[in-house]
């Protein structure tokens, strides 16, 4: 059974930092891994996606990497902001098909960015 | 382009009744999901329909869930009778054609407390 597992459960930081999140998963059989955003209260939204074969994709100043062998990911953020604070979640889909075919999250790490 | 749409937003009830949960999800979506999430956690799958065959529902506690998705469109979740336990955030999310790119969109959920 894939478990997904986020390192540190909560982190703070000043603004302007560069900070990296972690993403541990147990089963390297996925076919791709998403990263989500949660605010408070509010939905998951999707922040980036990348599919098995690929290393890394990059939205403005978020770049995820994905090493499969190792069943890790990371989402490194750049010059942190304020409006950066919310939970951060990872999800692996995995490459079985029918019924098993479920994403998997982790617990999240709920960033705090200080002004 | 709308995204998931869920409502009600809140929902407060005291144990033994039952309540509903209802969700649109994203025009030509053929995936649709429920997902438990309880606080400091990541979302757990409950059901998952393709068109209008629920393919997974393996983790639905069918003493009490119940869910339909008429039409292969919107969807509907019922608790009955509500138990403590069952105060979460419920969330609904879409994935385009039948969940093969595991690209999920998610809608703000419905926040239950059971009294």
């Amino acid at each position: 059974k894939q478990e997904v597992t986020q390192i540190p459960a909560a982190l703070s930081v000043p603004e302007g930092e560069n900070l990296v999140l972690n993403c541990s998963f147990t089963d390297s059989a996925i076919y791709n891994l998403q990263w989500f955003r949660q605010d408070p209260g509010k939905g998951l939204t999707s922040l980036l996606l990348i599919q098995s074969s690929q290393r890394e994709q990059t939205s403005g100043r978020l770049n995820a990497s994905l090493d499969k062998s190792s069943g890790r990911s990371t989402l490194y953020i750049a010059a942190s902001q304020p409006g950066d604070s919310a939970t951060y979640l990872c999800a692996v889909y995995p490459l079985s098909s029918g019924s098993a075919r479920q994403l998997t999250f982790g617990s999240g790490t709920q960033l705090t960015v200080l002004p | 382009e709308a995204g998931v749409v869920q409502s009600p937003r809140y929902k407060i009830i005291e144990k033994k009744q039952p309540v509903a949960f209802w969700c649109n999800p994203i025009s030509g979506h053929n995936t649709l999901y429920w997902y438990l999430q309880n606080l400091g956690q990541g979302p757990e799958l409950l059901i998952r329909y393709e068109n209008e065959e629920a393919v997974d529902d393996s983790q639905l506690p069918k003493d009490r869930f119940s869910a339909e998705r008429l039409k292969g469109v919107d969807s509907t979740l019922k608790i009955q009778p509500a138990e403590l336990g069952d105060s979460a955030v419920y969330l609904c999310a879409s994935s385009p054609g039948t969940g093969k790119t595991g690209e999920l969109f998610f809608g703000e959920g419905s926040r239950l407390t059971v009294l």
